[in-house]
């Protein structure tokens, strides 16, 4: 049982590359997730989903766009890369409302 | 909105000890969910412990323990008989029982790392 698989695990961009964050899961959750850590912060919401065709929008969603097509897969697309884009980006899923979340290995994204 | 706040971003215990990391947390909600997570050097995120707030009970699981007081809207998580692999990132965070179809997400506070000494 896989879980919640995120690739790649590591990246260098250049500023105004582009990028795609895949995040997959076997899990049959239709509860999916975008957060980014950053050193002292915590961990802030990008986007989220509660099935296949439907997303909105979280804390921090500026220079990010999402898709769900299955339920299996949520991955987070980055335009035009920018610094402030430099994080760990976690995907996570739920089976629902009461639970809590089961997290991806991350992806270290630097934008230089 | 729901904040949470660890106000202990380091912590230190000897091997073989017991531990006790703080959360509080400010919310208007009657029913809602309290976690901690624990992320080791590795970078996963693992759940440590779950506590419903409708329930009294305090959760258990295994060496861990959490103290919640919802009156005073603390949640602190005690490690005992602390061993090497529990050196990690710990994070404590809420998300709100489900009411009218919205989908409640779970926020983060901002950690303590936890270190544990030979």
């Amino acid at each position: 049982n896989a879980g919640v698989t995120q690739t790649p695990k590591f990246r260098i961009l250049k500023i105004g590359q582009s990028m795609t964050l895949q995040c997959t899961q076997d899990m049959n959750h239709n509860y999916m997730y975008w957060y980014r850590q950053d050193p002292g912060m915590g961990l802030k919401l990008i986007y989220y989903s509660v099935g296949a065709g439907i997303t909105d929008k979280g804390e921090v969603p500026n220079g990010y766009n999402v898709s769900r097509s299955t339920t299996e897969d949520f991955p987070l697309r980055l335009e035009l890369a920018a610094p402030s884009q430099t994080s760990v980006y976690f995907c996570a899923s739920s089976s629902g409302q009461y639970y809590g979340y089961t997290f991806g290995s991350g992806t270290r994204l630097t934008v230089v | 909105a729901q904040t949470v706040t660890q106000s202990q971003p380091e912590m230190s215990v000897q091997e073989a000890e017991t531990v006790t990391l703080s959360c509080t947390y400010d919310t208007s909600e009657s029913d809602y969910y309290l976690f901690w997570y624990k992320q080791p050097p590795s970078r996963q995120m693992i759940l440590v412990i779950r506590q419903e707030a409708y329930k009294q009970q305090n959760a258990t699981e295994n060496r861990f323990s959490v103290n919640f007081q919802k009156a005073a809207k603390s949640f602190s998580l005690k490690i005992s008989d602390s061993q090497l692999g529990d050196a990690a990132m710990y994070f404590c965070a809420y998300r709100s029982a489900p009411v009218g179809g919205a989908t409640n997400k779970l926020i983060f506070g901002t950690g303590t790392l936890l270190a544990v000494q030979p």
